[in-house]
């Protein structure tokens, strides 16, 4: 199983590009989650979803859009690059909160913004 | 809100104890810890569950105070792969995610 996988592993925009980051899971995970992690803090809830077609935002949703067509995908839409959205992005998905699993996390996106 | 952990950073020989604590101000439904090497993934430890269970994972243990929300990570006998930063997640009664804590940088020394 390849589990949660995210592209690309790195990429560098200029201020005001657009671009969407990927992430697919293959563990017919119903949740799935992004996140952002500044250097030397926590993860920060950008959006999740809770299966096809309802997403719902999270701590830090400003700058950045998400949909949800499928169980696999959940891509994230940053829309006008900005300094403040250099970061890196973790993708994680699990079952549904009754099962008490954890949450798998990709191996990350980390962006610049210059 | 973002529970808060403690202490931010510690310092350990190889084979002294460690304890990191997360606190949360909400009722909570489960903590979750994660460790977390520089430039990888969070890495899932465990989940404790509202009832205040502990529970064990080789040398790495964990308890839940259900009555303060509280939640601590024990670690015995540290060794070298130990080292990281460590997060709790603490999921609210009634929420479907998790909110992390600030986190807790262990370096462990030969």
């Amino acid at each position: 199983n390849a589990g949660v996988t995210q592209t690309p592993k790195f990429r560098i925009l200029k201020i005001g590009q657009s671009m969407t980051l990927q992430c697919a899971q293959d563990m017919n995970h119903n949740y799935m989650y992004w996140y952002r992690q500044d250097p030397g803090m926590g993860l920060k809830l950008i959006y999740y979803s809770v299966g096809a077609g309802i997403t719902d935002k999270g701590e830090v949703p400003n700058g950045y859009n998400v949909s949800r067509s499928t169980t696999e995908d959940f891509p994230l839409r940053l829309e006008l690059a900005a300094p403040s959205q250099t970061s890196v992005y973790f993708c994680a998905s699990s079952t549904p909160r009754s099962s008490n699993q954890p949450q798998h996390f990709g191996d990350g996106t980390r962006l610049s913004i210059l | 809100q973002q529970p808060v952990q403690s202490p931010q950073a510690v310092i350990l020989r190889e084979g002294e104890d460690a304890v990191i604590n997360c606190s949360s101000s909400k009722a909570l439904y489960s903590v979750h810890w994660y460790r977390q090497k520089h430039g990888e993934a969070p890495v899932f430890l465990m989940i404790l569950l509202k009832g205040g269970e502990q529970k064990g994972h080789e040398k790495i243990s964990a308890s839940f105070n259900e009555k303060k929300q509280q939640s601590s990570l024990y670690l015995t006998a540290s060794q070298l792969s130990y080292s990281g930063t460590y997060f709790c997640g603490t999921e609210p009664q009634g929420a479907q995610k998790l909110v992390f804590g600030q986190g807790t940088r262990l370096t462990i020394n030969p």
